[in-house]
């Protein structure tokens, strides 16, 4: 069966620190990789994706993930924290076949709470 | 661009009553689009898919006559909490996928019902 982990729960960082939020998955083929931030009350804004190519790959507001085949890992990364960055953060992985409506689905994470400390 | 709406924003409602949260693709039209609770502290709850003029597909354990759905037109879903109950009291985002692989989220709609 799919599944994403995110094994932290919460992960406080200093602001100016170079911050990591961890996830690994598990899934057949090929893996669809997401990263999403929630702030309260809001809803999900994209950060960023890995469907193929470099395993380094960009997103917004300075975010940026590593996709690691060997470790089955995407951890979102960015090398200095802004107090602006604390939110809740969910890793998601596209399932691999259609629903039977023709779509995909997400597996999400159970979420990371970033903290960054002024 | 892939802007999502959703309104209204939050809604108290008494028990038994029904209560309507549309989201709205604002600049793309949404060939699927996918609703989602989400508990306090958790992560989201995947309901139902539903793509433009077809019935919604429902996820196991979700009950279709309680959350009705309707996907009319490629920008606009409809999620519909009929007979609502206290433990119906939740956080709904919807997103829309426009054909690839990214689905894009509305800011979600909270609803007590007391």
């Amino acid at each position: 069966a799919q599944s994403v982990a995110q094994p932290e729960d919460q992960v406080n960082v200093a602001e100016g620190n170079p911050l990591t939020v961890k996830c690994t998955y598990s899934v057949s083929g090929n893996p669809y990789l997401f990263w999403y931030v929630q702030y309260p009350n809001r809803g999900l804004q994209f950060l960023l994706k890995y469907i193929t190519g470099d395993n380094l790959v960009k997103g917004s507001y300075g975010f940026e993930a590593e996709f690691n085949k060997s470790q089955t890992s995407f951890h979102l990364k960015k090398p200095s924290a802004l107090v602006s960055d604390s939110a809740l953060y969910f890793c998601a992985v596209r399932e691999p076949g259609r629903t039977t409506s023709g779509t995909y689905k997400y597996i999400f994470g159970t979420g990371t709470r970033l903290k960054v400390l002024a | 661009g892939a802007v999502v709406s959703q309104h209204p924003s939050w809604v108290i409602c008494k028990s038994g009553t029904s209560v309507k949260i549309e989201c709205r693709s604002l600049d793309f039209q949404a060939t699927t689009m996918f609703w989602y609770r989400q508990f306090p502290k958790q992560s989201l709850m995947l309901m139902a898919t539903s793509n433009e003029g077809s019935k919604a597909t429902y996820e196991q354990g979700v009950e279709k006559d309680k959350f009705l759905i309707n996907h009319a037109s490629l920008t606009l879903s409809t999620l519909t909490v009929t007979s609502a109950h206290p433990e119906d009291s939740s956080f709904y985002i919807c997103s829309g996928n426009r054909g690839e692989e990214t689905q894009y989220f509305g800011p979600g709609t909270r609803l007590l019902v007391l």
